[in-house]
């Protein structure tokens, strides 16, 4: 069975400045998928980032980019210029095949001030 | 597109009386997920459907629990009879093929007393 582990419950960063959210996984698949998932006070899940596997380029949307190593198992999501809006907790999610489902970390609380 | 609708939002009701939950998936998604979040046990699968069919189950916690995908714009979770303990927000969520991202409604929050 596959796991993700987040090793951090809470992070704080001041606006503007950059923050880095941390992931690991465990799984003995080669090809699957890597998701980070936001969920602000309005408990929608919104999705932030996806990667393939099997691409060595990391993803990058906009303010928000990953580190994806792969021999490392570890998948960290980067938020650059944070903004207020950026306060929510964090999921990080793995999918083992195509059109399967995710298996989520214990997520990660962002707080950002000013 | 409208994202993946569910209902009702909130739920509150008594022990032993029967919920039943409603999603609308994303016109096009042909997989369906339902999902539970709870403080204990976080976010966890239920039960998926890829073009209405039942994939994997494993995820429901017992037999008061049952789903159903009568086509492909319409799933129910059904809990008969409700305890305290089925109390989380209750997700669904739909994907099509490529790029296999799931769209999550905004969640049912239930709560049996």
């Amino acid at each position: 069975a596959q796991t993700v582990t987040q090793s951090q419950p809470e992070m704080s960063v001041q606006e503007a400045e950059t923050v880095t959210l941390s992931c690991t996984y465990d799984t003995s698949e080669s090809n699957y998928y890597l998701f980070w998932y936001k969920q602000p006070p309005s408990r929608q899940m919104i999705l932030v980032i996806r990667q393939e596997a099997y691409k060595q380029q990391n993803a990058t949307e906009n303010r928000f980019s990953v580190n994806f190593q792969k021999a490392a198992k570890s998948f960290s999501l980067k938020i650059s210029d944070s903004q207020l809006g950026d306060t929510a907790m964090y999921f990080c999610a793995f999918m083992k095949e195509t059109a399967s489902k995710l298996t989520f970390g214990t997520g990660t609380r962002l707080q950002v001030t000013l | 597109d409208a994202g993946v609708i569910q209902s009702p939002r909130h739920e509150v009701t008594e022990m032993g009386q029967e919920v039943t939950l409603r999603c609308k998936p994303i016109s096009g998604h042909n997989s369906l997920f339902w999902y539970r979040q709870t403080m204990m046990r976080g976010l966890e699968l239920l039960i998926y459907f890829n073009n209405n069919v039942p994939i994997d189950d494993s995820g429901m916690p017992e037999d008061r629990f049952s789903a159903k995908m009568p086509n492909a714009s319409f799933s129910t979770l059904k809990i008969q009879p409700s305890e305290p303990r089925d109390s989380a927000v209750y997700f669904c969520a739909s994907t099509s093929k490529w790029p296999y991202e799931q769209y999550f409604g905004p969640g049912t929050r239930l709560t049996v007393t």
